[in-house]
């Protein structure tokens, strides 16, 4: 069946670091990929997506890139900010379980000043 | 967003007692789904509906059951409640079947079972 899995947290960073998530995932077809942030006492949020292989999605700094070839899809920004302290969760949607979202179990980061 | 509103945001009740989670949205999303979340276990799928009495089973279903009278609201019930089930209920939709369209999830529910 289809899964997720992510890198284990959490992750601490000093302000402007490098910061790279790792997500690989299992699927049975063709799955479009997504990448979602949550803040202390908030809902999940689409943070970006990307639908078909080699497609990268980007939004506030973020990065992620479908690779279809590595089944991966490592969630990057180059310079991170205390503002991103937040829960990141990697999912996939795919058309044979088009009802289904399959999350990974999230990755907590601290970013400290 | 998709304008996703719970009630309530937080619930304390006694093991044994029928609970229930609203969720509604503003968006006429055709797909509702509830979630609940915890601490290893990422987010668990409960049920969905996918339009108007018309729902399906998820995951981790048992002790659960859902209503869809209207688009716009979806109900969560635990028929009795037991410690088990403390955890932080999110509901979410979507507009359309395709897989491609994200989810939108409302700002969860804190249940906690006592």
């Amino acid at each position: 069946g289809d899964s997720v899995t992510q890198m284990e947290g959490p992750v601490t960073l000093s302000e402007e670091a490098f910061l790279t998530i790792n997500c690989t995932y299992t699927a049975t077809g063709y799955p479009s990929l997504f990448w979602y942030v949550q803040y202390p006492g908030e809902g999940l949020q689409l943070l970006l997506k990307a639908t078909k292989a080699d497609d990268k999605g980007s939004n506030k700094g973020f990065e992620a890139t479908y690779r279809k070839e590595t089944t991966s899809f490592h969630l990057e920004k180059g310079s991170v900010q205390v503002s991103d302290s937040a829960v990141y969760f990697c999912a996939l949607s795919e058309l044979n379980t088009g009802n289904q979202f399959y999350f990974g179990t999230g990755t907590s980061l601290t970013v400290i000043p | 967003d998709a304008g996703i509103t719970q009630s309530p945001r937080h619930k304390v009740t006694e093991t044994g007692t029928p609970v229930t989670l609203r969720c509604h949205q503003t968006e006429n999303h055709r797909y509702m789904y509830w979630y609940r979340q915890d601490p290893g276990h990422g987010l668990r799928l409960i049920h969905y509906s996918y339009g108007v009495k018309d729902t399906d089973k998820g995951e981790v279903s048992d002790g659960y059951s859902v209503s869809r009278s209207k688009t716009e609201d979806f109900l969560l019930t635990l028929e009795s409640a037991t410690s088990s089930q403390t955890s932080v209920y999110f509901c979410a939709s979507r507009p359309g079947s395709s897989y491609n369209s994200p989810l939108h999830f409302g700002n969860g529910t804190r249940l906690t079972v006592t």
